[in-house]
């Protein structure tokens, strides 16, 4: 069946720093592809999405590609803020997710 | 216009209780899809309902139960709780169902009910 799997964390980055957070897929057919984050306390919010091949999605200073031939949809961001702290969730059409990364950004 | 709502927000329970969670989603949405999230185990897949009829199920016991009324508000119903159904869980609505590969599947979520079991 449909799978995703994500970069384990927790990530601890400092302020400004690069980020990557790595997500890889299985599945059938051609999903649609998602971001979602979750800030303490809250549920899930979508932060950027991708329906085809090479598509890049873009939020906020974050940005992800689809790739087809890698099977990944990997989230970058050029530099992290202390506010970019959450839990970040890669996610196929479907409703299959991964296990979630939490990212904490310290000043 | 007004979120997915989830009640209540915090709860505790005792092994053996049941309880009911609610949803209501984003008006016009018809899918409700629900989630389990816990530290250990991530989020997991419960079961969507699309217009008062269950559409996917994830793998959980028959504990966990659900249904969906005509005006697409959703409730979760656990029975005989045990110390590991203490969670977070969420639900989501969509206009179109989590199965179609669209990109306007983009799901909304609640801010999710707290669960406890003592």
């Amino acid at each position: 069946g449909d799978s995703v799997t994500q970069m384990e964390g927790p990530v601890t980055l400092s302020e400004e720093a690069f980020l990557t957070i790595n997500c890889t897929y299985t599945a059938t057919g051609y999903p649609s592809l998602f971001w979602y984050v979750q800030y303490p306390g809250e549920g899930l919010q979508l932060l950027l999405k991708a329906t085809k091949a090479d598509d890049k999605g873009s939020n906020k200073g974050f940005e992800a590609t689809y790739r087809k031939e890698t099977t990944s949809f990997h989230l970058e961001k050029g530099s992290v803020q202390v506010s970019d702290s959450a839990v970040y969730f890669c996610a196929l059409s479907g409703g299959r997710f991964g296990a979630g990364t939490r990212l904490t950004v310290k000043p | 216009k007004a979120g997915v709502t989830q009640t209540p927000r915090y709860l505790i329970k005792t092994r053996g209780q049941q309880v009911t969670l609610s949803c209501s989603p984003i008006s016009g949405h018809r899918s409700v899809s629900w989630y389990q999230q816990t530290p250990g185990q991530g989020l997991q897949f419960l079961f969507e309902y699309f217009s008062e009829t269950q559409r996917n199920k994830g793998n959980f016991p028959g504990r966990f139960s659900g249904r969906q009324f005509s005006n697409s508000r959703s409730e979760m119903n656990v029975s005989t709780l045990e110390l590991g159904d203490s969670a977070l869980y969420l639900c989501a609505s969509n206009r179109i169902g989590i199965g179609s590969i669209s990109g306007a599947n983009v799901l909304t979520f609640g801010a999710g009910s707290r669960l406890t079991v003592l």
